[in-house]
């Protein structure tokens, strides 16, 4: 059974692009969160994708988006990148079942921005 | 708004000493869950504390969810270095969603 997968694992961009990252949740979970990770920092929560669609969403602009798909896979965009952006995102997954317990992360997408 | 404080960021010690961090949040929490990241690794769930007062054990892990439910611990007895990374608590967010708020984290390093 394969763990929470992402992929790229790492990515470098300049300032102004737009990235793309995908995540395929652990089999059986239906919900999908991203988090950012800065150096030397906890995780910080971007947003959350349940049943397709935007659940909850941390302090982070505009220029974060992201889509789940029918199979529960999701994806993070991240338009106009800035250099602050550089961090490492994790994706990690769970199951609803009346309440949240564990979230289950994947290896992460490692992004520079130059 | 919501925050968890984490100390400390950063302890050293010898191989076989013991190791403990401490989780402090301003609000009474519904439940704690503590996490180990490897370096250069991912976070990787340890154990979740519902009750107050809770105490639970993992071989030479002990955790301890506070009587107040604002306040939680984790000491390591005899630590190895394959104990070392970075060791998180995270608070769950408003709403029943299963959104984690973390701590800064304080990081084991453990000279053989």
């Amino acid at each position: 059974d394969a763990g929470v997968t992402q992929s790229p694992t790492h990515l470098i961009k300049t300032r102004g692009q737009q990235v793309t990252l995908r995540c395929s949740p652990k089999s059986g979970h239906d919900t999908v969160s991203w988090y950012q990770q800065a150096l030397g920092q906890g995780p910080q929560f971007i947003f959350q994708y349940y049943e397709e669609e935007e659940r909850q969403r941390g302090n982070f602009p505009d220029r974060f988006s992201g889509h789940q798909f029918p199979n529960y896979s999701s994806e993070l965009n991240v338009n106009a990148l800035l250099l602050g952006d550089s961090a490492l995102y994790l994706c990690a997954s769970s199951r609803w079942t009346g309440v949240y317990n564990e979230q289950f992360f994947g290896p992460g997408t490692r992004l520079t921005v130059l | 708004g919501q925050q968890v404080m984490q100390i400390p960021q950063y302890q050293h010690v010898q191989e076989g000493e013991d190791f403990t961090t401490y989780c402090n949040s301003s609000t009474t929490l519904s439940n704690i869950q503590w996490y180990k990241q490897r370096p250069g690794g991912h976070p990787v769930f340890l154990i979740q504390l519902v009750k107050s007062g809770e105490v639970k054990k993992q071989k030479r892990l002990t955790f301890q969810f506070g009587e107040a439910k604002k306040n939680s611990s984790l000491h390591i007895t005899a630590t190895q270095t394959t104990d070392v990374g970075t060791y998180f608590c995270a608070q769950p967010g408003s709403g029943n969603t299963g959104k984690l708020i973390f701590g800064q984290g304080t990081t084991l390093q453990v000279k053989p």
